[in-house]
C-alpha cells in the first residue's frame, strides 16, 4: 500500500498562476484533509472532507478551492497564487472523521514569487 | 494565545538523557489528544495517543492533565534517532496542531 501520495513534490509559481495539488490514498478511507504548514506555526487546517460527496472549510480556507473526485483523491486549488500561499502543503486521510489517527502523504513544497 | 502551544526549543540532550515535553491547550471542552512526531522535511505520523489515566509506549510516556489543560510526553533513554519535532495535537471539532518542539539527540 502506497498510503497517501501527493503531486507534485515542489513547485515554484508565479503570483496569479493557479495550480491544483493531488492527493490520493488507499486506505479506503472516508475523511481527507489538507493543512498547510509555515514555520513557527503548527499545521493549519485548509478545507476537509467527512466522506465522499461532502467538503468543508477549515481554519485557512480562503485563496483555495477543493474537489473530492471521489472516495480515493481529493485535490486543492489554488486559483491566483500569492506570496503569502507559500507553504508546504499536507494531505491527510483518516477512517472517520474527528479525532481519529490521520495519516499524513510526504507534502507539496510550494514556493510563489 | 495561541490553542495549542509548545515550547519550541531547540533540545539539545545527550544520548540516554530523559527529556519531557509539555504543551498546553485553550479550549478545556477539546476531546482527544494527540503526539506525532516529524521528521526534518518529513510528514507527521502519530507517535501516540494520550490518555486520561497516562499511557506508556516503551521509552515513551504521555499524561494529560485536565485540569490545569496540559499534556506531557516525556522520553527515556535518548536514543540518536529521537532527534525529530514532536508535535502536540488536540482535538475538538477538528485537530488543531502546536508548532512543534525540536529535539536533538546527540552522541
Amino acid at each position: 500500500n502506497a498510503g497517501v501520495t501527493q503531486t507534485p513534490k515542489f513547485q515554484v509559481l508565479k503570483t496569479g498562476q493557479s495550480m491544483t495539488l493531488q492527493c490520493a490514498q488507499d486506505m479506503n478511507h472516508n475523511s481527507m484533509y489538507w493543512y498547510r504548514q509555515d514555520p513557527g506555526m503548527g499545521l493549519r487546517l485548509i478545507y476537509y472532507s467527512a466522506s465522499e460527496g461532502t467538503t468543508d472549510k477549515g481554519e485557512v480556507p480562503n485563496g483555495y478551492n477543493v474537489s473530492r473526485l471521489n472516495k480515493r483523491e481529493f485535490s486543492l486549488r489554488l486559483e491566483s497564487a500569492a506570496p503569502s500561499q507559500t507553504s508546504v502543503y499536507f494531505c491527510a486521510s483518516s477512517e472517520a472523521p474527528g479525532p481519529e489517527t490521520q495519516y499524513f502523504g510526504p507534502g507539496t513544497r510550494l514556493l510563489v514569487l | 494565545r495561541k490553542e495549542v502551544e509548545q515550547d519550541p526549543g531547540p533540545f539539545n540532550v545527550p544520548e540516554g538523557a530523559t527529556v519531557a515535553f509539555n504543551c498546553t491547550y485553550s479550549n478545556s471542552a477539546s476531546q482527544s489528544f494527540f503526539w506525532y512526531r516529524q521528521d526534518c522535511r518529513k510528514e507527521p505520523k502519530l507517535l501516540m495517543s494520550v490518555y486520561s489515566s497516562g499511557n506508556e509506549d516503551g521509552r515513551f510516556t504521555a499524561q494529560l492533565n485536565r485540569a490545569s489543560q496540559y499534556i506531557s510526553l516525556l522520553i527515556r533513554d535518548s536514543k540518536l534517532s529521537d532527534s525529530a519535532t514532536y508535535l502536540c495535537v488536540v482535538t475538538w471539532s477538528d485537530m488543531r496542531f502546536g508548532a512543534g518542539t525540536r529535539l536533538t539527540v546527540k552522541p
